[in-house]
């Protein structure tokens, strides 16, 4: 069946760093890609979005590229900040139904 | 802003009591989704509801789960027997309808059940 997996938590990184987050899935078809965010305190929320193969979403400085050769969807960004201290959750969509990964924790020192 | 709310935020329960959650989705919202996630995993998909009507229930644990959304507004979910092994965030969404095919699910703050 469809799954999505994405590394072990928890990133610590120092500001100013730059952030990585693995994130490969598997699935038939040609699912939807997308990145949830969980910060302390708040709701699950989307951070951004791919539908297709070599679109990238972006938001708030976070970039993924859809790269259905490698069946990837890294999150990265060039320069972490305190406040994106969170729970980042890679998922895929197939039909209507959402698969999650495990989550992965960052923690983002001053 | 319009949210997702759920109620209550926190349950406690023994092993063999019944629980029910309730979900109230954003205004105008057709779909309703169930989740539970166990501490350290994503949220895995319980319940899908169209308006009053289950679309997609295979992962709901039917001998002790039950989801009904009556009027296709607000859903409960329920759980009869309760077991040590339900004890997980349930989180609500919902998602409008719209023209081109990517809906996106808003999400509510979940209800964090411990079981006893």
């Amino acid at each position: 069946g469809d799954s999505v997996t994405q590394m072990e938590g928890p990133v610590t990184l120092s500001e100013e760093a730059c952030l990585t987050i693995n994130c490969t899935y598997t699935a038939t078809g040609y699912p939807s890609l997308f990145w949830y965010v969980q910060y302390p305190g708040e709701v699950l929320q989307l951070l951004l979005k791919a539908t297709k193969a070599d679109d990238k979403g972006s938001n708030k400085g976070f970039e993924a590229t859809y790269r259905k050769e490698t069946t990837s969807f890294h999150l990265e960004k060039g320069s972490v900040q305190v406040s994106d201290s969170a729970v980042y959750f890679c998922a895929l969509r197939h039909t209507d139904k959402l698969i999650f990964g495990t989550g992965t924790r960052l923690q983002v020192f001053p | 802003e319009a949210e997702v709310a759920q109620s209550p935020r926190y349950k406690i329960t023994e092993k063999s009591q019944a629980v029910a959650f309730w979900c109230d989705p954003i205004s105008g919202h057709a779909t309703l989704y169930w989740y539970r996630q166990i501490l350290g995993q994503g949220p895995e998909l319980l319940v899908q509801f169209q308006d009053e009507s289950v679309v997609d229930d295979s992962q709901l644990p039917k001998d002790r789960f039950s989801a009904e959304r009556l009027k296709g507004v607000d859903s409960t979910l329920k759980i009869q027997p309760a077991e040590l092994g339900d004890s997980a965030m349930y989180l609500c969404a919902s998602s409008s309808v719209q023209a081109d095919s990517y809906n996106e699910q808003f999400f509510g703050p979940g209800t964090r059940l411990t079981v006893l």
